[in-house]
């Protein structure tokens, strides 16, 4: 069992579709982390959220809005996603983004499929 | 900056033998490093970390690391594989101190275990 849970397992979804995922962590963390995974790839991290607030963009584009509502939930909204955005989405939390050696923990993802 | 080379994407094992993983690491600070598994359609466990203190570190599931700074490497080892470790091998590293919210993915190992 992971201690970081995501929702939905699956989503499929089409180019013009709305869509949230969601994340939730009850250990305390405050930083949490959205990844995108492909397919026989390492993770790419995508944000970073500090005390509930987003301190790193790593460029992604405008499609994906995140969002974290407090300390404990995290949340990825999709829109108007490309073929090439379908992945295994990840989310992580640690205990803080800044100077402290606590690793970060995974969700099981949400698996993205882009019709 | 920092890096990590993963040396082989595929390293095959019968049931019973030794497992090495190699991992070695570039990092202009001292490093923290990690050891992740990923099983199918989930997501990153975490089996081992080294920050400070002992070389070598211990993990779950008979799994240990060794960190050499004069080789830079941190290689992943298990005495005997079975076959629930066939899976993906991820070696990360972030830097210690400051901003260590980066992780710093190797492209993997993926192991299979031969009965």
């Amino acid at each position: 069992d992971t201690e970081v849970t995501q929702t939905p397992k699956h989503l499929v979804m089409g180019m013009t579709n709305k869509k949230s995922l969601k994340c939730e962590q009850h250990m305390g963390h405050r930083a949490m982390y959205w990844y995108k995974q492909k397919a026989k790839k390492p993770p790419e991290l995508m944000f970073v959220y500090s005390y509930e607030k987003l301190s790193i963009n790593e460029s992604v584009p405008s499609r994906f809005s995140p969002e974290c509502p407090n300390s404990s939930l995290l949340n990825l909204h999709l829109h108007a996603l490309q073929p090439e955005d379908s992945a295994l989405y990840l989310c992580a939390s640690s205990q803080a983004m800044v100077g402290n050696n606590q690793p970060q923990h995974f969700g099981d993802g949400t698996r993205l499929s882009i019709l | 900056a920092q890096s990590v080379t993963q040396l082989g994407s595929h390293v095959s094992v019968s049931e019973g033998a030794l497992v090495l993983l190699r991992c070695n690491y570039s990092s202009s600070v001292p490093p923290y490093l990690f050891w992740y598994v990923q099983y199918p359609n989930q997501g990153l466990q975490l089996l081992l970390k080294y920050t400070t203190g002992a070389t070598l570190v211990k993990g779950i599931n008979g799994f240990e690391a060794e960190f050499k700074k004069s080789e830079t490497s941190f290689h992943l080892t298990k005495p005997s594989a079975h076959m629930s470790d066939a899976a993906e091998y991820f070696c990360a590293v972030s830097r210690s101190g400051g901003s260590n919210y980066k992780l710093t993915f190797g492209k993997g190992t993926l192991l299979t275990v031969n009965p």
